[in-house]
């Protein structure tokens, strides 16, 4: 699996967006970008994955640039509860052969403020 | 759905005793993976299962650790004897084909 690099920690006002970085610029073609995260004394929590094409849910927004070797997650409204480290993975999906394994990182440690 | 249960939520033994942890996933759910979690390693997958058959456990640390999948909705993780340095939170989590994992809330365990 391809690896990440993000960014060791961030900082983020209430109520504004927070876009975590993430660059994967050894990615394969067939290999999708994941976003967790963890917040104190939980267990990860699935956000949002993708593969080319941007994905929006409920919980974010996930842009991936058209060369695939970076991407963004954004919570458009940060809150206090979104205070948590975020792990960005890349896998190859499994309907194309690959693992389930998961391989985290030690993510970026995003604290919202008040 | 209740999400992925596990139990006991914390476990306090002494070295050299069997420790068992248990986990039922999400129902419908065909994926089942064990992680453990320490300040030092960061989150660590053990073993995963689909269809209830092994089919990683490159991440198992050596032979005390075994896991088992007997049904679709129950897995253990079996620590035998177990040491001070198995200490760690231990994950189960759980994920429908080709989508994201879904953790369980985890199981603290001290070894002392």
């Amino acid at each position: 699996d391809a690896k990440t690099t993000q960014p060791p920690s961030m900082d983020c006002a209430e109520g504004r967006a927070a876009n975590l970085p993430c660059n994967h610029s050894t990615i394969s073609g067939n290999e999708y970008v994941y976003w967790y995260r963890q917040i104190h004394s939980q267990g990860p929590q699935y956000i949002i994955h993708g593969l080319k094409n941007n994905e929006t849910n409920e919980m974010a927004s996930l842009i991936i640039t058209e060369d695939r070797k970076s991407s963004t997650l954004i919570l458009p409204h940060a809150t206090l509860r979104d205070t948590a480290v975020y792990y960005c993975i890349v896998r190859v999906g499994r309907t194309q052969g690959g693992s389930e394994k998961l391989v985290f990182g030690k993510g970026t440690k995003l604290t919202v403020n008040p | 759905d209740a999400g992925v249960i596990q139990s006991p939520r914390h476990e306090v033994t002494e070295m050299g005793q069997e420790v068992t942890l248990r986990c039922k996933p999400i129902s419908g759910h065909n994926s089942l993976f064990w992680y453990r979690q320490t300040m030092m390693r960061g989150l660590e997958l053990l073993i995963y299962f689909n269809n209830n058959v092994p089919i990683d456990d490159s991440g198992m640390p050596e032979d005390r650790f075994s896991a088992k999948m007997p049904n679709a909705s129950f897995s253990t993780l079996k620590i035998q004897p177990s040491e001070p340095r198995d200490s760690a939170v231990y994950f189960c989590a759980s994920s429908p084909r080709g989508a994201g994992q879904y953790f369980g809330p985890g199981t603290r365990l001290t070894v002392t």
